[in-house]
C-alpha cells in the first residue's frame, strides 16, 4: 500500500530564506507526482507536476525534483517571501497510470515571516 | 468556466439528513475527482469517473456515499442519511484525462458541517 509522508509537519523562516520540503512514498513505482499549495480555507493549486521519467521540473522560484529510486521527493523555494505562506502538499499517482487515485501526503504548513 | 465550481460552498445539515454536493469541472476535461479533507486530515479519494468508463468508486467509505456524472460533464456527490462524522470539505478536480500526466485542477471545496 503506497504512503506519502512530508516532513516537516510545519515550518517557519524569515522573508528571503531558500527553503526546501521534502515528501517521500513507499512504493516507487509511480506513474507521476505532483505537488500542490492549499491557502487556508481554498482549494489546492497545482504547483509542479514530475512525471516518473523525469528528474526535476521548475516554476519561477519553485524547483521540484524527483528520485524515485529512494522514493523522495524535493521542492525547493528560492528567496521566500510571505506570499508563499500556505500548506504544500505532495501527491502520487500509482505506477501504471491506470487509475486516477491520488495519494496524497499530510502537507507541511509554511509561514514566512516578514 | 474557468476553472472547477463547486456548490453549495458551505452547507449545514442536521443529522440524518441527504445532502447533495454539485462539482461543475473545466469545460474539455474528461476526468472528473471526488476527495474529502476532514479538520486536521489528509485528503481522502472517494471517487474518479473517466470519461465513459465505469467509475473508480473505491475510496467511497460507505454505501451512504454515492456519485453521478450526467453526460460526462457535471458531477453530483450524495450523502445520504448524514452523520456527524461527514462534516468535512469535499473538495471535486478535474483533468483533461485520468491516465495520463495531465495536471488535475482543484475546485475550492463544499464545506459541510453535520450538526
Amino acid at each position: 500500500k503506497q504512503e506519502v509522508t512530508q516532513i516537516p509537519a510545519a515550518l517557519s523562516v524569515p522573508e528571503g530564506e531558500n527553503l526546501v520540503l521534502n515528501c517521500s512514498f513507499t512504493d516507487s513505482a509511480i506513474y507521476n507526482l505532483q505537488w500542490f499549495r492549499q491557502d487556508p480555507g481554498k482549494g489546492l493549486t497545482s504547483l509542479l507536476l514530475i512525471q516518473s521519467s523525469q528528474r526535476e521540473q521548475t516554476s519561477g522560484r519553485l524547483n521540484a525534483s524527483l528520485d524515485k529510486s529512494s522514493g523522495r521527493s524535493t521542492l525547493y523555494i528560492a528567496a521566500s517571501q510571505p506570499g508563499d505562506s500556505a500548506t504544500y502538499l505532495c501527491a502520487v499517482r500509482h505506477g501504471s497510470g491506470n487509475t486516477g487515485k491520488l495519494i496524497f501526503g499530510q502537507g507541511t504548513t509554511l509561514q514566512v515571516k516578514p | 468556466g474557468a476553472g472547477v465550481s463547486q456548490s453549495p460552498s458551505n452547507k449545514v445539515t442536521e443529522k440524518g439528513k441527504d445532502v447533495e454536493l454539485r462539482c461543475d469541472p473545466i469545460s474539455g476535461h474528461t476526468a472528473l475527482y471526488w476527495y474529502r479533507q476532514s479538520l486536521g486530515q489528509g485528503l481522502e479519494f472517494l471517487i474518479y469517473f473517466q470519461g465513459n468508463s465505469a467509475p473508480d468508486k473505491s475510496g467511497l467509505p460507505s454505501d451512504r456515499f454515492s456519485a453521478e456524472r450526467t453526460g460526462g460533464s457535471v458531477s453530483t456527490l450524495t450523502i445520504q442519511r448524514t452523520q456527524q462524522e461527514d462534516s468535512a470539505v469535499y473538495l471535486c478536480a478535474s483533468s483533461f484525462k485520468a491516465f495520463s500526466g495531465n495536471t488535475i485542477y482543484f475546485g475550492e471545496g463544499s464545506w459541510l458541517t453535520v450538526v
